[in-house]
Formats: C-alpha cells, sequence, structure tokens
C-alpha cells in the first residue's frame, strides 16, 4: 500500500553508464517531483511536473531526463553518469490546494553511487 | 538568499523532555505554507506537521507542535515528551503561494538521549 514507490533503493553504477530510477504514486496527487539530496543532506528541488507537464526544471544538467508517461509515474534517466551525480534521489508527489497548503509525500529513496 | 534557515546543525535532549528547533524563512509571499519533515537513519522523508500563513492557531499533531511567529518569520518545531525514536535529521521547508516546490533548511539533526 506505499503511496509513493521508487525503484530500485540502491544503485551502484560505473561513470559513463546510463540508468534510470522509476517513480510512481497511487494517490491519485497530480504533481510530481524529483528531489536530489547531497552527501552533506541537503534537499534541493531538480524537477516538479504537474498532469505529465513539466513545470520546473531547476539548472540539472541536461544528462538528466525526466518522462512522465501519465500522472502517477514520473520516471528519472540519467545519462552518462558522473561521480558528482552520487547522491540520495527521492521522488514525491502532492496534491495542489492553493495558497502553499500542499504537503509532498516522498518515496523511500534511491541511493545512487557511481564509481 | 536562504530562504529557509535552521540555525542549529544538532541539538541533544534528554528522554521524556521538550525540544525545540528552529527554523526562520523568507518571503514576500503574503500566501506560503510551512513544513516540518523527519528522516530517521534509515533515510525515509515523514511528513510532521504544517502551518498555513493565515492560519490564526499554531499547528499541533500529537507531541509535535509549530510555534508559528509571523512577525519574526519563524517556525519552530517543538516536540513534547521525547521519545529515543524521535532521533532523526529534521527538516523545516515553505512553500510559496501557488509554487510547485517545497523549499528546504538544511536540517537538524536530533539525538535523544536515555
Amino acid at each position: 500500500d506505499t503511496a509513493v514507490s521508487q525503484t530500485p533503493k540502491y544503485l551502484v553504477t560505473q561513470m559513463g553508464n546510463d540508468k534510470s530510477i522509476k517513480c510512481e504514486q497511487n494517490l491519485g496527487h497530480d504533481t510530481m517531483y524529483w528531489y536530489k539530496q547531497d552527501s552533506k543532506k541537503f534537499l534541493k528541488i531538480m524537477f516538479s511536473y504537474n498532469n505529465k507537464e513539466l513545470i520546473i526544471n531547476e539548472t540539472v544538467p541536461n544528462r538528466f531526463s525526466p518522462k512522465s508517461p501519465d500522472k502517477a509515474h514520473l520516471n528519472l534517466h540519467i545519462n552518462s553518469l558522473e561521480l558528482g551525480d552520487s547522491a540520495v534521489y527521492f521522488c514525491a508527489s502532492s496534491q495542489d490546494r492553493g495558497q502553499g497548503s500542499t504537503e509532498a509525500f516522498f518515496g523511500q529513496g534511491t541511493r545512487l553511487t557511481v564509481v | 538568499a536562504q530562504k529557509i534557515t535552521q540555525t542549529q546543525p544538532g541539538m541533544f535532549v534528554q528522554e521524556k523532555e521538550a525540544v525545540t528547533l528552529d527554523c526562520t524563512y523568507d518571503t514576500s509571499d503574503p500566501s506560503y505554507g510551512l513544513f516540518w519533515y523527519k528522516q530517521p537513519s534509515s533515510g525515509e522523508m515523514i511528513f510532521l506537521i504544517y502551518q498555513g500563513s493565515y492560519d490564526q492557531q499554531n499547528a499541533t499533531e500529537g507531541r509535535y507542535s509549530l510555534n508559528f511567529q509571523k512577525a519574526r518569520k519563524s517556525a519552530n518545531l517543538v516536540i513534547s515528551a521525547s521519545q529515543l525514536g524521535d532521533s532523526a535529521m529534521y527538516f523545516c521547508a515553505m512553500r510559496e503561494g501557488d509554487g510547485n516546490k517545497l523549499v528546504f533548511g538544511a536540517g537538524t539533526i536530533l539525538r535523544v538521549k536515555s
């Protein structure tokens, strides 16, 4: 009954590889996000999608490409992985109620390690 | 400029005592929401409590309460009767108006001592 699920939980890969992280939410929310948590635990938004449309792209390198086949899914594909991409990536979703009142529900995170 | 500031990198509290985690924010939008999340060592992000900018009363959720001081732009989290399981990283976050993102502070690590 997981509300926001992302796979895999752990991903170890070599520099230069291409990898994908999948995310699905069963909450019926219309907005989904990708956040990156760096080694200092700082959380920063990467992308936001609303009803399958890209709303926010926070100056993320072009090697990162989100794809939303429907509003319940938001996948993250990363090309040519670099050492600096090592981080925990969180998928999240929310239902906009206006006036900043919308909490986001997070997946369990994907720990990506690039070696 | 930092939108969310958490000035306490780490805090210790004795079990069963109350603890306050500080958060100040910066926005010119009259409509915003403030949130607290807990991240235990297992890594998941757990939503704790929400305070809207127009709310007249401080938010409470069980042992969590939010000390909202609008004029000071602060939204401190108060955890009463601390438990060992409260040991975790705590993040303050803000969403402005109809903005499509949460902006997070740097977090505070809380350790509860027995």
